[in-house]
């Protein structure tokens, strides 16, 4: 079946530090890809996406890239801040079917 | 504008009661859905509708599990006879229509299960 697996946190950093939080995913098919931000006390938003092999999401200074060969989709910040403190979702959607399907979630806290 | 809306935000419920969630989703939105979040976990699927149709309800844990979007706007998810392995955090998100549209989430209701 599909499923997204991502490394195990928490993640502990000191601002400016570079992030990585890691997402692997299983899938048939061309799933869309998603990384989804949960901050403390909010709803899940949606960070960033990628719909095909090589494409590149971005937002807020975040970026994965669509690995296909490697079925990947890892998120990466060049200097995290206090702010970016929340819980990082990685998730997929299958051509064809509405339901998103969500990683466990990485825990990410940044200390001033 | 605003967002999605669920209530009640907590819910505490003896085992065997039957609990109602509401969610309003953003106006105009065509599709729903429901999410479970257990604690520590990322949010599984429950069940989708378009407009007042339900076209997947393949995550919906057991019988117990019900959910409605009658006119085509408010969705309630019903739970019947609760057990404890139910406390979770029940996610309402919208979209605009199919496909390749952003999923908006609303805070979600937490619900315990005494």
């Amino acid at each position: 079946g599909n499923s997204v697996t991502q490394m195990e946190g928490p993640v502990t950093l000191s601002e400016e530090a570079f992030l990585t939080i890691n997402c692997t995913y299983t899938a048939t098919g061309y799933p869309s890809l998603f990384w989804y931000v949960q901050y403390p006390g909010e709803g899940l938003q949606l960070l960033l996406k990628a719909t095909k092999a090589d494409d590149k999401g971005s937002n807020k200074g975040f970026e994965a890239t669509y690995r296909k060969e490697t079925t990947s989709f890892h998120l990466e910040k060049g200097s995290v801040q206090v702010s970016d403190s929340a819980v990082y979702f990685c998730a997929l959607r299958k051509g064809g079917s509405e339901k998103l399907v969500f990683g466990k979630g990485t825990k990410l806290t940044v200390n001033p | 504008g605003a967002g999605v809306s669920q209530s009640p935000r907590y819910k505490v419920a003896k085992r065997g009661q039957d609990v109602a969630l509401r969610c309003d989703p953003i106006s105009g939105h065509v599709s729903l859905f429901w999410y479970q979040q257990a604690l520590g976990q990322g949010p599984e699927f429950l069940t989708y509708f378009q407009n007042e149709a339900q076209l997947d309800k393949s995550g919906l844990p057991s019988d117990r599990f019900f959910a409605e979007r009658p006119e085509g706007s408010v969705s309630t998810l019903k739970i019947q006879r609760t057990q404890q392995e139910d406390s979770a955090v029940y996610l309402c998100a919208s979209s605009v229509v199919r496909d390749n549209y952003e999923q908006y989430f609303g805070p979600g209701t937490r619900l315990t299960v005494t």
